[in-house]
C-alpha cells in the first residue's frame, strides 16, 4: 500500500527564517510527486511535479527537491503570505493513477 | 477563464436528507474526482470518473452517489445513508486519469445537523 507522510505537522517560522517541509513517502515504484499548496477554506493550488530522484524545481521562495525516499519542500526567507498548508502527494506506476496525499503541513509565518 | 466550479461553497442539511453538491469544469479535462477533507487528514478519495457515463469507487464511496452525464459535470449525493457526513468537499479535474496534475475547485463544506 502507498504511504505518505508529511512532518511536521504544523510549523512556525518567523518572517525571513528559512526552513524545509518533509514529504517521505513509500511507493512500488514511483511516477510522480506533487506539491500544493492550501489556504484555509480553498481548493488546493498546484505547486510542483517531480519525476526522478535528483530533480528539483523551483518558484518565488520555494524549491522541492526528491530523493528516492523523500521530498523536501524549501522555503527561504519566507514571508507572512506563504502562510498556508502545504500537501505532498505520490503517484505510483503501474495500477491505478489515483495520487496518494499526505496529511499535510501547516505553515505559519509571523512579520 | 478556464477553471473548476463549486457550489453552493456553504452549504447546511438536516441529518436524513440527500444533499447533492455541484462541480462544473471549462478546461476540457476528460478526468474529475470527488475528494473529502476533514481536519487533520489527508484527501481521501470518493469517486473518480475517466470518462463521460464512466465513474469508479474510491477508498470511501459508501454513502456516496455520483454521476457522469456530462463531460463539463460530475455532481456528487451524499445520501442519508452517509454516517458521518459533515466535511469539506473537493472537487478536481485532470486531462486525463493518467495526467500527473489535478486541479481543484475551491470546495463546499457541508455541515449536516
Amino acid at each position: 500500500e502507498d504511504q505518505v507522510t508529511q512532518s511536521p505537522e504544523a510549523l512556525r517560522l518567523q518572517e525571513g527564517e528559512s526552513s524545509s517541509l518533509n514529504c517521505s513517502y513509500t511507493v512500488s515504484g514511483l511516477r510522480g510527486l506533487f506539491w500544493y499548496r492550501q489556504d484555509p477554506g480553498k481548493g488546493p493550488e498546484f505547486l510542483f511535479t517531480l519525476y526522478s530522484a535528483g530533480e528539483e524545481k523551483e518558484k518565488e521562495r520555494l524549491k522541492a527537491t526528491l530523493t528516492k525516499k523523500e521530498s523536501f519542500l524549501h522555503i527561504t526567507a519566507p514571508k507572512p503570505e506563504d502562510s498556508a498548508t502545504y500537501l505532498c502527494a505520490v503517484q505510483a506506476s503501474g495500477g491505478s493513477y489515483i495520487p496518494t496525499f499526505g496529511r499535510g503541513t501547516s505553515l505559519i509565518v509571523h512579520p | 477563464d478556464g477553471g473548476i466550479t463549486q457550489s453552493p461553497k456553504y452549504l447546511f442539511r438536516k441529518e436524513g436528507q440527500n444533499v447533492t453538491l455541484s462541480c462544473e469544469q471549462n478546461l476540457n479535462h476528460d478526468a474529475m474526482y470527488w475528494y473529502r477533507q476533514d481536519p487533520g487528514q489527508g484527501l481521501r478519495l470518493i469517486y473518480y470518473s475517466q470518462i463521460v457515463n464512466d465513474f469508479q469507487k474510491g477508498d470511501i464511496a459508501e454513502g456516496y452517489s455520483v454521476s457522469r452525464e456530462k463531460k463539463e459535470s460530475f455532481p456528487l449525493t451524499v445520501t442519508s445513508a452517509q454516517k458521518n457526513p459533515t466535511a469539506f468537499y473537493l472537487c478536481a479535474s485532470s486531462i486525463a486519469i493518467t495526467s500527473y496534475e489535478q486541479y481543484f475547485g475551491p470546495g463546499t463544506r457541508l455541515t449536516v445537523t
